[in-house]
């Protein structure tokens, strides 16, 4: 079946502009999260979604992300005013129902440079 | 502060050979501790995962032990083949933070034919 997958894949965004990322989780999975993965390193929570209640956002690093996922499917996460230290990779991952949570699959992430 | 330490930064084992990774862990509260296989320019795919309740879990060539005196874990790939080449990551997860994945900062394994 379908995977996680992540729209657009590459996105350059000059200094102080807004950029949107678009995460359509594998069908039916409950919980989707999102993480940010710099260059060489392991990827870093950013945030988490149980449907479309988001009930935890404690790693998003400032106040210019925002995350949503109005409908408990497709999320979006939006940066406000790139800054040249938002560069990295933006992966979203899916679980299933209770039973499942702990497994997370991940899709292809959005590489973000901001020039 | 880093909660999982994943050693080594980097690998080079030969073709057939056993390629050994290790984490280490601090919080005690983790209670499902995954490895992921990650190609570049792709996201992390899940490769094999195991729950503190048990101290080895195989699946193929790959294997993880698990010491929860020590708070370690370790994946072994035996056989190892040159498409294995990738950058593991280890992770670690608990109820109690909402599942979030905590990861260490990967190891990039290359096997030489």
């Amino acid at each position: 079946g379908a995977g996680v997958s992540q729209s657009p894949r590459y996105k350059v965004a000059k200094r102080g502009q807004d950029v949107a990322l678009r995460c359509d989780p594998i069908s039916g999975h409950v919980s989707l999260f999102w993480y940010q993965q710099a260059l060489g390193q392991g990827p870093e929570f950013l945030t988490y979604f149980q449907n479309e209640a988001q009930l935890d956002k404690s790693g998003l690093p400032s106040d210019r992300f925002f995350a949503e996922r109005p409908e408990g499917s497709v999320s979006t996460l939006k940066i406000q005013r790139t800054q040249q230290e938002d560069s990295a990779v933006y992966l979203c991952a899916s679980t299933g129902g209770l039973a499942f949570t702990y497994e997370q699959y991940f899709g292809p992430g959005t590489r973000l440079t901001v020039t | 502060q880093q909660q999982v330490k994943q050693s080594p930064q980097s690998l080079i084992v030969q073709k057939g050979g056993i390629s050994i990774i290790n984490c280490a862990y601090e919080n005690t509260a983790f209670d499902y501790f995954p490895w992921y296989q990650q190609f570049p320019g792709k996201g992390p795919a899940l490769l094999i995962a195991i729950r503190p309740d048990v101290s080895e879990k195989k699946e193929g060539r790959f294997t993880i032990s698990f010491n929860k005196s020590a708070k370690q874990f370790s994946l072994h790939i035996m056989d190892s083949q040159p498409g294995d080449s990738a950058t593991y990551f280890c992770a670690a997860s608990s109820r109690d933070s909402n599942y979030q994945l905590i990861w260490g900062a990967g190891t990039k394994l290359i096997i030489k034919p």
